[in-house]
């Protein structure tokens, strides 16, 4: 929505270039994680997730890596276009622990033509 | 299938004045959940619900109130709405918790 991204950490990247978007986590009994995309004025949508017995997961130019040893995971963008400027989400749940679904605070990807 | 949607998209109160957020899905799903989203702040869970007649606190549940007589609708009532819950709430939904969720447009609510 309108606001959405006022004092988040943004990363600035050219058009074509590669996008690195880290989140950092802090509970170890975190099983599950997300990445979520919200454009201007709209709800969160969803990327790609992975699971903790993986370390790696690849979608359709975008690649999330999970580093459960330092709990950080990192959301990579191939050819970054104009539209994936928007505030990047990573989201945590533990089955063991309970149902919620945790959210970080965000990244705003800005492109830079 | 319509995903899912909330009404109102606009709201204005006053200090006091209660209100209930509706939300609704058409995908069958078990799990439901509301978000509210401050500048700097990220998303914040308020409450979920992990299927009909199911519900439970999330992060910030004050002030806020919910329930789940059926699968389809999710209301967030506000009993006495506060200029600290001006906010941007979203509501999401997903098969079951560790499945993507799907969220709805949101809900802008100014408490003057």
């Amino acid at each position: 929505g309108e606001n959405v991204g006022l004092h988040l950490p943004t990363l600035s990247v050219q058009e074509g270039d590669n996008s690195i978007i880290n989140c950092a986590y802090s509970n170890s009994a975190s099983d599950y994680f997300i990445w979520y995309k919200q454009e201007s004025g709209k709800g969160p949508q969803f990327i790609i997730d992975i699971r903790s017995n993986m370390d790696k997961r690849q979608g359709q130019r975008v690649t999330v890596l999970l580093n459960k040893t330092v709990k950080h995971l990192s959301l990579q963008i191939a050819a970054t276009q104009p539209g994936d400027s928007a505030v990047y989400f990573c989201a945590e749940n533990s089955e063991a622990r309970d149902d919620k679904i945790i959210f970080g605070k965000g990244t705003r990807l800005h492109i830079l033509p | 299938n319509a995903g899912v949607t909330q009404t109102p998209k606009f709201q204005v109160l006053k200090t006091g004045q209660s209100m209930t957020l509706q939300c609704a899905q058409d995908m069958n799903h078990e799990y439901m959940s509301w978000y509210r989203q401050d500048p700097g702040m990220g998303l914040r869970l308020i409450h979920y619900s992990v299927g009909a007649g199911i519900t439970d606190q999330g992060e910030v549940p004050n002030g806020y109130n919910v329930s789940r007589s059926t699968t389809e609708d999710f209301p967030l009532r506000l009993l006495s709405a506060a200029p600290s819950q001006t906010s941007v709430y979203f509501c999401a939904s997903s098969y079951r918790p560790g499945l993507e969720q799907y969220f709805g447009p949101g809900t802008r609510l100014t408490v003057t």
